[in-house]
């Protein structure tokens, strides 16, 4: 039961470098999302993705980029690192609709020196 | 931009004690969710509450949805150790409105509960 899978589990960069973190989720869901998570700050929304070739831009989206590849993945690209982002960053997939729980990864511990 | 104000933001108590944790809004939301996350793992979803006044028990734990759909609680009884871990509330949507499953996450409890 492997539900929404990330990697890598944990990563060091230096300022100025560029990562993708990977999400997978075999739950047939249509909805994807990227938060990180901060201390004292719960999880913030970075972007999300409704179905399939849509992507939208959550609360806190500048120095993100996402890429939906599939139904499955959604990736999530960090294309000139800044200490600013270090954080935890999870994934979630939900079906649409009122109520519907997100499922999360166990999340990426990103640090950025 | 919809915010949830969820406190308090610690909680450390001994076995067998009681606790409340609120999650308040002036936004309205078309349901309420609340997760618990141990460390290290992601959010696990616990309950959903949709209907305002609604109240849902699952064991130990009881939660309301305010009657205006606007905050909610979390109460355990009898806490135990192992119910110690984050617990965050997150709505969902603007009732009425277009909802793509959009969460707004409170701030977060971290819960400590002592032998």
């Amino acid at each position: 039961n492997a539900g929404v899978t990330q990697t890598p589990k944990f990563q060091v960069l230096k300022t100025g470098q560029s990562m993708t973190l990977q999400c997978a989720q075999d739950m047939n869901h249509n909805s994807m999302y990227w938060y990180r998570q901060d201390p004292g700050m719960g999880l913030r929304l970075i972007y999300y993705s409704a179905s399939e070739g849509t992507t939208d831009k959550g609360e806190v989206p500048n120095g993100y980029n996402v890429s939906r590849l599939n139904k499955r993945e959604f990736s999530l690209r960090l294309e000139s690192a800044a200490p600013s982002q270090t954080s935890v960053y999870f994934c979630a997939s939900s079906e649409l609709g009122r109520g519907n729980a997100q499922h999360f990864g166990d999340g990426t511990r990103l640090s950025i020196l | 931009t919809q915010l949830l104000e969820q406190s308090p933001q610690f909680l450390s108590i001994q076995e067998g004690e009681n606790l409340t944790v609120y999650c308040n809004s002036s936004s309205v939301f078309s349901s309420l969710q609340w997760y618990r996350q141990e460390p290290g793992e992601g959010p696990v979803l616990l309950v959903t509450v949709v209907t305002g006044g609604e109240v849902k028990k699952l064991k130990r734990l009881t939660f309301q949805f305010g009657d205006a759909r606007k905050d909610s609680s979390l109460h355990i009884t009898a806490a135990q150790p192992g119910d110690t871990g984050l617990y965050l509330c997150a709505g969902a949507g603007n009732a009425g409105g277009t909802s793509y499953g959009k969460l707004t996450f409170g701030q977060g409890t971290i819960l400590t509960v002592h032998p």
